[in-house]
């Protein structure tokens, strides 16, 4: 268990519709990341979040957003949704004392839209 | 740009053999730091090791070893004396801060299965 919680487990939804997935990070940790990991695309690094603010912005589609709250947990919206946003999201957090860091994983969300 | 690759997209081994899953990634940044991760069934991904670039000292932890060459932008994870419960998905990883902070760029993985 790395200590970083993910919910829900698992989400079916619909094209169009729109989705929240919600991450808090291990005790401690300042920063957290969002990962996606698709059959065709692999594990794919979408957004970082520090202390709240936006750190570090890869491969993130418009209609996707984070935020991270006071209390360190981050949340990815996903809007519009396709049948190709049917992935597994990884949330990771990490102290956010150096650079670069170990980022531990949580067990992910997975995204079905039908 | 940074790019990592695992030429092995899968490996069958039967218990006891060792096996190494082999890891070359591609950076300009002179510091970086290299990740190994393990995706078993249940899908969550697990921390194995992380080594920066100015350490090419090789690990060992228990049945596990990596071997760093700078030499030849390689990372390569051994498992020795395999057993059913190392069958997973091992992810090679790289992260170089920078404009890169906080980024870790995956390669596609490596999928092991070990017979009993």
């Amino acid at each position: 268990d790395s200590g970083v919680t993910q919910t829900p487990k698992h989400l079916i939804t619909a094209t169009g519709q729109r989705v929240t997935l919600r991450c808090s990070p291990r005790s401690g940790d300042l920063s957290v990341y969002w990962y996606q990991q698709s059959l065709d695309q692999g594990l794919q690094f979408l957004i970082q979040y520090y202390n709240g603010e936006e750190r570090a912005k890869g491969n993130i589609l418009e209609r996707f957003s984070a935020q991270q709250f006071p209390d360190l947990h981050s949340e990815l919206n996903l809007s519009s949704l396709e049948l190709g946003d049917s992935a597994l999201y990884f949330c990771a957090s990490s102290s956010g004392q150096g650079s670069p860091e170990t980022q531990y994983f949580g067990p992910g969300t997975r995204l079905l839209v039908l | 740009a940074q790019k990592v690759t695992q030429a092995q997209t899968e490996i069958s081994v039967v218990e006891k053999e060792d096996v190494t899953l082999d890891c070359v990634y591609e950076t300009r940044d002179t510091t970086y730091y290299l990740f190994w991760y393990k995706q078993p069934p249940s899908g969550e991904l697990v921390f194995l090791i992380r080594r920066n670039s100015f350490d090419e000292q090789n690990e060992i932890s228990g049945r596990y070893s990596w071997n760093f060459q700078k030499s030849t932008s390689s990372f390569n994870f051994t498992i020795t004396a395999s057993q059913v419960v190392d069958s997973a998905v091992y992810f090679c990883a790289l992260n170089a801060g920078g404009t890169s902070y906080g980024k870790l760029t995956f390669g596609q993985g490596t999928i092991l299965t070990v017979h009993p």
